[in-house]
């Protein structure tokens, strides 16, 4: 069974829009952590947000947010007033356990195309 | 966050060949590197993790004999891949274990071997 799901393969938004990107995931661990990674036409993998298990507060950066809803298992990102530069590869991962050594999982991936 | 780089960011090779990956970690030192590959328009799978000092863990279905790893220091690990087929082209990313509270991994910005 997939562990990371991200049901949509491509979406749109124009510019300076806000999108929401859907991951959600399956777990038997209380603890586990879960990423964001945005990978550029370039092929580098950026890290842009995580939310642990236990965080109660959603986690925020700059313009990237993460909508956690535990119960459902979804740890979707939210990109507020989408840019030009925000068209890539976006990538939901997931590191189970309480042992760092964990490696992480990482879902199908979201193309984000920003409109002008 | 940690700075990874990795050498050569692109490499064309005759089939039968090997060639060597090196991964480094420029700010950081990581007991742990992580070896990935990801096929066009796919996500990255993990291949191996790397440890300092030790034999690197592969995952199932990956050749050790066919992708060896060396963690010889703290900083650098080496992804050589003996007796390149066409099959083996793709693009490898390694990331370095940070240890860190959320345990986030910095990716390098990936090698992109093409074997003809």
């Amino acid at each position: 069974a997939q562990k990371i799901t991200q049901t949509q393969p491509g979406m749109f938004v124009q510019e300076k829009e806000a999108v929401t990107l859907d991951c959600t995931y399956d777990t038997s661990d209380q603890s586990y952590g879960l990423f964001w990674y945005k990978q550029p036409s370039s092929g580098e993998m950026i890290f842009l947000i995580y939310q642990g298990s236990y965080d109660e507060q959603n986690a925020t950066e700059g313009r990237y947010s993460l909508n956690f809803q535990k119960a459902r298992k979804s740890a979707n990102l939210v990109i507020s007033a989408s840019q030009l530069g925000d068209s890539a590869m976006y990538f939901c991962a997931m590191r189970e356990g309480r042992n760092y050594g964990q490696n992480f999982v990482f879902g199908p991936g979201t193309r984000l195309s920003v409109l002008p | 966050g940690a700075v990874v780089s990795q050498h050569p960011s692109r490499v064309i090779c005759k089939s039968g060949t090997s060639v060597k990956i090196e991964c480094r970690s420029l700010d950081f030192q990581a007991t742990t590197m992580f070896w990935y590959r990801q096929f066009p328009k796919q996500s990255l799978m993990l291949m191996a993790t790397s440890n300092e000092g030790s034999k690197a863990t592969y995952e199932q279905g990956v050749e050790k004999d066919k992708f060896l790893i060396n963690h010889a220091s703290l900083t650098l690990s080496t992804l050589t891949v003996t007796s390149a087929h066409p099959e083996d082209s793709s693009f490898y990313i390694c990331s370095i274990k940070t240890g860190l509270a959320a345990d986030t991994q910095y990716f390098g910005p990936g090698t992109r071997l093409t074997v003809l």
